[in-house]
């Protein structure tokens, strides 16, 4: 079974660029998380998708944070424009909608850098 | 959200059993607990849940007391591969709300 794929891997910009991140879930996973980890910190859940609904998005900084899930299975997630703050690994999950199991499956994550 | 507690960093021999104490004072009734493995520059992988009493599977167990304010996560033989970050994280059973990760246990293994 494939997991999740998330591109690029790794980006260096400078501050008030535009970056885009990609995250493709495991197949049938119907929600799907992006979470944001500085490094020495845990991650912080960005937002969650239900299909292709959000379900919480309380810690998206929307001034400058996007995202979309596209027919409820692909999901990019945009900043614009980054300020150095925003330097951190960016992280897809997905799971089955269930309301008994915590089990999320992470991609590896994409590294971004703003300079 | 339950907030949960956990020692910064741990350290162990190969070989040895090793515990993991997470404190949670404040579950709630529907809140289930759930253990995270990361190695660094990976995602976090899901190790154990539970809700009462003990689970285990094949890389862990789980213990919860009766009270449910605390849980340990015990790592059996550990090896110089579970070198990792752990984190305790408990939600409500609703199946809507993600997870939110502590600074976690920071466990070194050594030889």
């Amino acid at each position: 079974e494939a997991g999740v794929a998330q591109s690029p891997r790794y980006k260096i910009i400078e501050k008030r660029q535009s970056v885009a991140f990609w995250c493709n879930p495991i197949s049938g996973h119907a929600t799907l998380y992006w979470y944001q980890q500085i490094l020495g910190q845990g991650p912080k859940l960005l937002i969650q998708f239900q299909n292709n609904g959000v379900v919480d998005d309380s810690q998206l900084p929307k001034d400058r944070f996007s995202a979309e899930r596209l027919k409820g299975v692909d999901s990019t997630l945009k900043i614009q424009p980054a300020k150095l703050e925003d330097s951190a690994v960016y992280l897809c999950a997905s799971s089955l909608a269930s309301i008994t199991s915590y089990e999320q499956y992470f991609g590896p994550g994409t590294r971004l850098t703003v300079t | 959200l339950a907030k949960t507690t956990q020692p910064i960093s741990m350290d162990s021999y190969e070989g040895q059993e090793v515990n993991i104490t997470c404190s949670h004072n404040n579950i709630a009734t529907n809140d289930y607990i759930t253990w995270y493995q990361q190695f660094p520059s990976q995602g976090p992988r899901f190790i154990i849940q539970g809700y009462k009493t003990k689970v285990t599977n094949e890389v862990a167990s789980l213990f919860i007391p009766a009270d449910r304010k605390s849980s340990t996560l015990s790592l059996p033989r550990v090896s110089l591969s579970d070198t990792a970050v752990y984190y305790c994280l408990v939600g409500d059973g609703t199946g809507r709300r993600a997870l939110t990760f502590g600074s976690g246990t920071r466990l070194q293994v050594q030889p």
